[in-house]
């Protein structure tokens, strides 16, 4: 079946520097992507999306991705602070027009450190 | 403030006992899901409801169910036949139609004892 999913459940990185976070897809039907960022205990919030037909959005400190021929997406986070440590993951809408929502990766944990 | 409401954000069942979390949006969103989160694993889909009236079953609506009487509320009974209860559940909203960004609530953890 088609998945979404994250090369890597961590990734720590020193506070100030850049973070990249990956995630591949293997639908080649799905046309919009989403980030999203969960803090312990709360619920995910809202980052960043791109439609299929960029290949680069931006947005405050951060950036996404989409190389639709690899169907690999990339979130960039950068001069991380404290406050980005979270899990992040993708969602991507598998071009149903989304009639049962979005299929999401299990995320990766940002860890931030002084 | 616009937003999604989940409560309560904490909640204790015994065995055998039927519960219900209560989701609330004024964002006059048509559109809204149930989610379940366990520890390691993506949100998996339990119910959806693209408008009043109206739900679909997720991928796992054993031992679930909605209702949806009116747009602004969207409320998941857990019932005593769900053998493993206990997680953390979202709600989530959304405008419906293509392409859908959704936006989810603070989450409901529910333990059963």
């Amino acid at each position: 079946g088609e998945s979404v999913g994250l090369h890597l459940p961590t990734l720590s990185v020193q506070e100030g520097d850049n973070s990249i976070i990956n995630c591949a897809y293997s639908n080649s039907a799905s046309d919009y992507f989403i980030w999203y960022k969960q803090e312990s205990g709360k619920g995910p919030q809202f980052i960043i999306d791109i439609r299929s037909n960029m290949d680069k959005r931006q947005g405050q400190r951060v950036t996404v991705l989409l190389n639709k021929t690899v169907k690999h997406l990339s979130l960039q986070i950068a001069a991380t602070q404290p406050g980005d440590s979270a899990v992040y993951f993708c969602a991507e809408n598998g071009g149903g027009g989304g009639a049962d929502g979005l299929t999401f990766g299990k995320g990766t944990h940002l860890i931030i450190q002084p | 403030d616009g937003g999604i409401t989940q409560s309560p954000k904490y909640l204790f069942r015994k065995e055998g006992q039927n519960v219900t979390l209560s989701c609330e949006q004024n964002l006059n969103h048509d559109a809204m899901y149930w989610y379940r989160q366990d520890p390691g694993q993506g949100l998996r889909l339990i119910y959806y409801s693209q408008i009043v009236n109206d739900f679909q079953k997720g991928d796992i609506a054993e031992g679930y169910s909605v209702s949806r009487e009116k747009k602004e509320s969207f409320p998941l009974t857990v019932t005593s036949a769900q053998k493993n209860p206990t997680a953390f559940y979202l709600c989530a909203s959304s405008i419906g139609g293509a392409p859908d960004t959704q936006y989810f609530g603070p989450g409901t953890r529910l333990t059963v004892l």
